[in-house]
């Protein structure tokens, strides 16, 4: 079965300065996929970076980079230069290659400070 | 490029009513997956659909069902409705095929009084 560990409730940042969000995963599939979204306190889901478990690249969406650590089963999300606008909940997630269930961690909720 | 549109935005139903709600998937994308979302059990998966067939089920009662039209567009509904099933409803659509990103509605906001 799959499953995805967010350990960080609550984390807080100052305005421009870097923050990590832990993610922890596991499964016994060979092929997966990584996921970050965002979620604001309006509730839609924000697709924010993706990382496939053959990348050999971490994967980097502007602001956002993956660092994926495949042997840790970790997946790690850091925000560069934080923006009052970053302030949401933060979930990572993964699914299976070919199946488009998403398996949700519990999230964190990042405060991004002036 | 117009995105996921859930409608309705906010719904308040009675104990025992049975509700419907509409997903309309982002153009080209044939694969539509439903998600709950509360407080206490976090995000669960309902359902997928994929070219008007139901692919994937998650472990929700026969109450929650769905469907997919030919147009993708798809509509979930929940029967004899419990307080337990307040929840926001969350929408997501892909292209459905092997490492594809799912992408997300704003979500219907259910309240069960």
């Amino acid at each position: 079965a799959q499953k995805i560990t967010q350990t960080q409730p609550g984390m807080f940042v100052q305005e421009k300065e870097a923050v990590t969000l832990d993610c922890t995963y596991d499964t016994s599939d060979p092929s997966y996929g990584l996921f970050w979204y965002k979620q604001p306190s309006s509730g839609e889901m924000i697709f924010l970076i993706y990382q496939g478990s053959y990348d050999q690249q971490n994967a980097t969406e502007g602001r956002y980079s993956l660092n994926f650590q495949k042997a840790r089963k970790s997946a790690n999300l850091v925000i560069s230069a934080s923006q009052l606008g970053d302030s949401a909940m933060y979930f990572c997630a993964m699914k299976n290659t070919g199946f488009q269930k998403l398996v949700f961690g519990t999230g964190t909720r990042l405060l991004v400070s002036p | 490029k117009a995105g996921v549109t859930q409608t309705p935005r906010y719904l308040i139903k009675t104990r025992g009513q049975q509700v419907t709600l509409s997903c309309s998937p982002i153009s080209g994308h044939r694969s539509v997956s439903w998600y709950q979302q509360t407080p206490g059990q976090g995000l669960q998966f309902l359902f997928e659909y994929f070219s008007e067939t139901q692919r994937n089920k998650g472990n929700f009662p026969g109450r929650f069902s769905g469907r997919q039209f030919s147009n993708s567009r798809s509509e979930m509904n929940v029967s004899t409705l419990e307080l337990g099933d307040s929840a926001l409803y969350l929408c997501a659509s892909s292209f459905g095929g092997p490492d594809t990103e799912a992408f997300f509605g704003q979500g219907t906001r259910l309240t069960v009084v």
